[in-house]
């Protein structure tokens, strides 16, 4: 089946710095990929949703100065959390879509821990 | 309306026994519907998808049931097993919308041995 990475698995960082998290698809090429965050025993909450390319599509209320999605090539996508606050400490997960095809493929995630 | 309702919020199982989860939708333009399975600290996994053009679909032990005019969906998991105790999603899209998700709240499943 399709795997994707996420790179880191976990992360603490102090309040003030940036922190960049790597999504990959590791066996096919995914021309959209779509960034999600998810608090304790809640659902995920679509962040933006980004084709290889141009540039994301963010959701209302996310900031997109704050978290910076690239999506440089087939395989990669990167979100950079700006600035991280504690209020930005959660988990953050990434899924890719292959082209011609329904599914998503979810990433690991990425723990964010801001201190 | 681009919500997706799911119940119950959890779910107390026996072994062996049969667990149901259940989803609405209210946008009728919605033609992809998976089920995802969360473990903790995982990323969520595809189980099973239907599209609005059959009723049913089985994949071993896990069953989806759609019902297109009530614009309702579920899960059925037969023969519920201890190592099935995760958090179960359903969600829906949009194929003209690069299948961007919707995901309903999540049903917290434990089995009991």
């Amino acid at each position: 089946g399709a795997v994707v990475s996420q790179h880191p698995s976990r992360v603490i960082c102090k309040s003030g710095t940036s922190v960049k998290i790597e999504c990959r698809s590791l066996d096919f090429q995914a021309t959209t990929m779509f960034w999600y965050r998810q608090f304790p025993k809640k659902s995920l909450m679509l962040m933006a949703t980004s084709n290889e390319g141009s540039k994301a599509t963010y959701e209302q209320g996310v900031e997109k100065d704050k978290f910076l999605i690239n999506h440089a090539s087939l395989t990669l996508s990167t979100l950079t959390v700006t600035s991280a606050h504690p209020e930005d400490s959660s988990f953050y997960i990434c899924s890719a879509r292959d082209w011609g095809r329904e599914t998503q493929y979810f990433g690991p995630g990425t723990r964010l821990l801001v201190l | 309306q681009q919500q997706v309702k799911q119940s119950p919020q959890s779910l107390i199982v026996q072994k062996g026994g049969i667990s149901i989860i259940n989803c609405a939708y209210e946008n009728t333009a919605f033609d992809y519907f998976p089920w995802y399975q969360q473990f903790p600290g995982k990323g969520p996994a595809l189980l099973i998808a239907i599209r609005p053009d059959v009723s049913e679909k089985k994949e071993g032990r896990f069953t989806i049931s759609f019902n297109k005019s009530a614009k309702q969906f579920s899960l059925h998991i037969m023969d519920s097993q201890p190592g099935d105790s995760a958090t179960y999603f359903c969600a829906a899209s949009r194929s003209t919308s690069y299948g961007k998700l919707t995901f309903g709240q999540g049903t917290i499943l434990t089995v009991h041995p």
